[in-house]
C-alpha cells in the first residue's frame, strides 16, 4: 500500500519561498508510469493543480503557478519537493502531494493516492 | 486552460434518493481524461471515477459516471449516510484542472 506523507514549514513569510517535501512509502518512487504531484486548496475553497513530475524528471507545471514552481525528485530518498517562490497570502493552503496513474495506453492518469496534506500559512 | 463548470453548487437530498451531479467543460476533454473525486471535511480527496466512467477500485456500484466531449455527470444511484460530502470533477490531460464542486447535503 503506498503512502505518501508532506512535511515542511507550517509558516511562511510573505515574499519567501515555500519548501515542502513528499516522501512515499509502500514503493519505489522511480518504478512504474507514475506521475508525482502538488495539488493546493485553500481553506472553504476548490482544488487547484500545481504541478507534476514523471520518474524520468520531466514536468508539467500550472501556467498560472509556472513561473514560481519548481518540482524535484530526489529517488534515492524517495521524495518529491515543490519550492514556490515569492510567496503572498494567497498561496496559503493545505498543500497535498499525490500519485497520478496513467491507465491502459494513456498518457495520464487520475490521483488514486494522496498525502493526507499539511497547511501552510503565508504571513509575517 | 480547460475550465470546468460543476453544477448545482449544492444538491439537498434524503438518503435513499437519487443524486445527479453535472460537469461542464470549456473545450472537449481528450481521451475522456475525466475523473470523479470525493472529499469529506478534514480528509483528502478520494478517486470515484476515471475515464469518464470507470469506478475505481472499491468504489460501490451505486456511483456511475457518464459524459465524452464536454458534459459529464456522476449519478449516486441511491444515496447513502457515507455519501454526503463534496465531490469534484477534474480532467487530468496535459494541464489539469478542477471544477468548483457540488455539495451534497442532507435534505
Amino acid at each position: 500500500q503506498v503512502q505518501l506523507q508532506e512535511s515542511g514549514p507550517g509558516l511562511v513569510k510573505p515574499s519567501q519561498t515555500l519548501s515542502l517535501t513528499c516522501t512515499v512509502s509502500g514503493g519505489s518512487i522511480s518504478s512504474g508510469s507514475y506521475y508525482w504531484s502538488w495539488i493546493r486548496q485553500p481553506a472553504g475553497k476548490g482544488l487547484e493543480w500545481i504541478g507534476r513530475i514523471y520518474t524520468s524528471g520531466s514536468t508539467n507545471y500550472n501556467p498560472s503557478l509556472k513561473s514560481r514552481v519548481t518540482i524535484s525528485v530526489d529517488t534515492s530518498k524517495n521524495q518529491f519537493s515543490l519550492k514556490l517562490s515569492s510567496v503572498t497570502a494567497a498561496d496559503t493552503a493545505v498543500y497535498y502531494c499525490a500519485r497520478e496513474r496513467p491507465r491502459g495506453l494513456q498518457r495520464y492518469g487520475p490521483v488514486d493516492y494522496w498525502g493526507q496534506g499539511t497547511l501552510v500559512t503565508v504571513s509575517s | 486552460e480547460i475550465v470546468l463548470t460543476q453544477s448545482p453548487g449544492t444538491l439537498s437530498l434524503s438518503p435513499g434518493e437519487r443524486a445527479t451531479l453535472s460537469c461542464r467543460a470549456s473545450q472537449s476533454v481528450s481521451s475522456s481524461y475525466l475523473a470523479w473525486y470525493q472529499q469529506k471535511p478534514g480528509q483528502a480527496p478520494r478517486l470515484l471515477i476515471y475515464g469518464a466512467s470507470s469506478r475505481a477500485t472499491g468504489i460501490p456500484d451505486r456511483f456511475s459516471g457518464s459524459g465524452s466531449g464536454t458534459d459529464f455527470t456522476l449519478t449516486i444511484s441511491r444515496l447513502e449516510p457515507e455519501d454526503f460530502a463534496v465531490y469534484y470533477c477534474q480532467q487530468y490531460g496535459s494541464s489539469p484542472t478542477f471544477g468548483q464542486g457540488t455539495k451534497v447535503e442532507i435534505k
